[in-house]
C-alpha cells in the first residue's frame, strides 16, 4: 500500500463545473496536509494546507480533511481552463524534530472550455 | 521578499560523473529540504537541513549528500551518477520545517 494514494486521472471537467480531487493516506500519525498544483515542466505551487478535520475554504478552493477515514479532498469551484494541471496531495509527518512531506503521484485535471 | 532560487535550470551529465545543484532559500526561511521528482511521479524526500545540519533523510544512498551554509543556502551533491538519477530536483525552504514549504523552480538533471 502506498503511503499517499491519488487517482492519476485524467479527471476531465467542463469549464464552470466543480472538480473534486481525492487523496487517501496510510499513516494515522500524519499531522498536516497540503495540496500543490504543478503545471507541466514547472515546480509544485502550494495552494491549500489543512490541519484539522472539516473544511477549509480559500477562494474557489475548498480542502476537506477526515482523519478517521484518512481522507483528504480538494474541491475546485467554477473550474477554469487555467486550472488544468497536476494536483499533488502531500502529507506531513513529524519525525525526530523535522517534518517530511510524503507526496502522492498526483491527479491530472483537464478543464475544457 | 525573494523566493527560492535554484541553479542551474537544466543539466546534462554522463553516467559516473558528479553533480552539484544549488539553492538559495526564501528570505526568513532557515530550513531547506531537497526532493527528487521522476517523470510522472510525486516528489520524493531526499533530506532536510536545519541550521547547517542534516536533520532528516529519506531512502536515498550516501552518494546523495548536501550542505547548508550560514546564509541558509544549500547544495545537493550526487556522486557516481546513474541513469535513474535523471529527474527534476526540487529545493523547498521553510521556517523551522513547518508548513508553508516554498519550492524553487527546480533543476532538470539528465544523465546519459
Amino acid at each position: 500500500q502506498k503511503e499517499v494514494e491519488q487517482n492519476s486521472g485524467p479527471l476531465s471537467v467542463p469549464e464552470g463545473a466543480i472538480a473534486s480531487l481525492n487523496c487517501t493516506y496510510s499513516d494515522r500519525g500524519s499531522q498536516s496536509f497540503f495540496w500543490y498544483r504543478q503545471y507541466s515542466g514547472k515546480s509544485p505551487e502550494l495552494i491549500m494546507s489543512i490541519y484539522s478535520n472539516g473544511d477549509k475554504e480559500d477562494g474557489r478552493f475548498t480542502a476537506q480533511l477526515n482523519k478517521a477515514s484518512q481522507y483528504v479532498s480538494l474541491l475546485i469551484r467554477d473550474s477554469q481552463p487555467s486550472d488544468s494541471a497536476t494536483y499533488l496531495c502531500a502529507v506531513g509527518r513529524m519525525n525526530t524534530g523535522f517534518q517530511k512531506l510524503v507526496f502522492g503521484t498526483g491527479t491530472r485535471l483537464l478543464v475544457s472550455p | 521578499e525573494t523566493g527560492v532560487t535554484q541553479s542551474p535550470t537544466h543539466l546534462i551529465k554522463t553516467r559516473g560523473q558528479q553533480v552539484t545543484l544549488r539553492c538559495s532559500s526564501q528570505s526568513g526561511h532557515n530550513t531547506v529540504s531537497w526532493y527528487q521528482q521522476a517523470l510522472g511521479q510525486g516528489p520524493q524526500f531526499i533530506f532536510q537541513y536545519y541550521r547547517e545540519e542534516e536533520n532528516g533523510r529519506g531512502n536515498f544512498p550516501p552518494r546523495f549528500s548536501g550542505l547548508q551554509f550560514p546564509n541558509y543556502s544549500s547544495e545537493l551533491n550526487v556522486n557516481a551518477l546513474e541513469l535513474d538519477d535523471s529527474a527534476l530536483y526540487l529545493c523547498a525552504s521553510s521556517f523551522r520545517g513547518g508548513d508553508g514549504y516554498t519550492f524553487g523552480s527546480g533543476t532538470r538533471l539528465t544523465v546519459v
